[in-house]
């Protein structure tokens, strides 16, 4: 049974700092890889999706990476902003039915 | 338009009544998902539709039915309303290729 974690479960940096957000999965038969954002009371933005043959996703100041080989997801928000604050969501999409499995989330505060 | 559009958005209900949550689409895909999210547990799958007369149950079932009505419409009902499935309900599509999925707004259901 796929499980996804995430760590940290909260986060707060001063604005202009580079951060990483981790994410870890148990099993590596997946299809693809997916990062979304959460405002609070909000629904889910997807922000980068990163398929099982690629290593990395890249979109304005956020990349993604994949191991598939040791579980693990990075997404890296580079000069991160106050507006960045929400809470962003990993989730890793079974091989054999496209299911998404998510983790807890990690809570991103970016202070001024 | 919303891609994904939630009905209603709100709602509270009382032990015991029974409830239904719509789900439509415009993106044109198969494949449709009932997922709660409560604090702390992140989203987990109820059940989820691969087309018209495929129908599967998720990871936390008990309690709840759906119906696929049409290819864009996806309904999610409570029989019997209890207090602990008071949570946000989001309906997501995904096509059958990339599983890049897209997420309604939100239901907030509060049953007491």
């Amino acid at each position: 049974k796929q499980e996804v974690t995430q760590i940290p479960a909260a986060l707060s940096v001063p604005e202009g700092e580079n951060l990483v957000l981790n994410c870890s999965f148990t099993d590596s038969a997946i299809y693809n890889l997916q990062w979304f954002r959460q405002d609070p009371g909000k629904g889910l933005t997807s922000l980068l999706l990163i398929q099982s043959s690629q290593r990395e996703q890249t979109s304005g100041r956020l990349n993604a990476s994949l191991d598939k080989s040791s579980g693990r997801s990075t997404l890296y928000i580079a000069a991160s902003q106050p507006g960045d604050s929400a809470t962003y969501l990993c989730a890793a999409a079974s091989g054999n039915t496209g299911k998404l499995i998510f983790g807890q989330g990690t809570t991103l505060q970016v202070k001024p | 338009d919303a891609d994904v559009t939630q009905t209603p958005r709100n709602r509270i209900t009382k032990t015991g009544k029974r409830i239904m949550l719509e789900c439509s689409q415009t993106k044109g895909h198969d494949r449709m998902y009932w997922y709660r999210q409560d604090p702390g547990l992140g989203l987990r799958l109820i059940y989820y539709s691969f087309d018209v007369k495929d129908i599967n149950k998720g990871e936390i079932s008990d309690g709840y039915s759906v119906s696929r009505q049409a290819q864009a419409k996806f309904s999610l009902s409570l029989e019997s309303a209890i207090p602990n499935q008071t949570a946000l309900y989001f309906c997501a599509t995904s096509d059958g290729r990339n599983y890049g999925y897209t997420f309604g707004s939100g239901t907030r259901l509060t049953v007491v």
